[in-house]
């Protein structure tokens, strides 16, 4: 089955504390973006990648890093977490498809950082 | 800078037509999205506009005007499993993406 897995589902930590959240997707697709979500702003971009070891910014970088070393995996490191990134997380890739260009997005990550 | 906007929240009545409308203003067009997204889920893909005019696709429908820098989303025959936030997003300058902040849809009997 065609899928973007994420994990974990639901995580919290304690300020400092490194974590990474993990992503691969099974679709070969080139482009994969991660994307936090907090109520009244919507979809917010961190980072994106338009192919291996290619990583580039999105609205909301900073605190963030990514890597890009194989096409399947996309995972968000957060080196020293604050609370303010407490927040929904949501990774996707992309490609063209009969639709045209569609997102397929994990199944999101609650992070809580106290 | 860039900018989506769309109504916060609508109402609408179980077997009715509702249009959801958004405007952007971005540097560079390359295509409009509209997401469907339930509670606590992922957003999942309704349509991709490139070109002005109507797509229908069942009973959801999705209409951009490039120079205006409108679209609408168009959901008929409204099913209580509609209510749900529904996410415009625009494409621009070849690999960048912008969402709206979401309409929230309640569908009532």
């Amino acid at each position: 089955e065609a899928q973007v897995t994420q994990n974990p589902r639901y995580l919290i930590t304690v300020t400092g504390k490194k974590l990474t959240v993990t992503c691969s997707q099974n679709m070969n697709h080139e482009y994969m973006s991660w994307y936090r979500q907090d109520p009244g702003l919507g979809l917010r971009q961190i980072y994106y990648s338009m192919n291996v070891e290619v990583t580039d910014k999105g609205d909301v970088p900073e605190g963030y890093k990514v890597s890009r070393k194989e096409k399947r995996n996309f995972p968000l490191i957060l080196e020293s977490p604050s609370p303010n990134q407490t927040s929904l997380y949501f990774c996707a890739s992309s490609a063209w498809t009969a639709d045209g260009e569609k997102l397929f997005f994990g199944s999101g990550t609650q992070l809580s950082v106290l | 800078g860039q900018n989506i906007d769309q109504p916060t929240e609508m109402t609408a009545t179980e077997g009715a037509i509702v249009q959801i409308n958004c405007t952007y203003q971005t540097s560079g067009f390359n295509g409009l999205f509209w997401y469907q997204q339930h509670a606590g889920e992922a957003p999942t893909f309704l349509s991709y506009n490139v070109l002005d005019g109507l797509e229908e696709k069942g009973r959801f429908s999705s209409f951009l005007s490039r120079s205006k820098g409108y679209s609408y989303l168009l959901l008929k025959e409204l099913q209580m499993k509609d209510s749900a936030s529904y996410l415009c997003a625009v494409y621009y300058n070849t690999d960048k993406l912008i969402f709206g902040t979401g309409t929230r849809l309640q569908v009532f009997p």
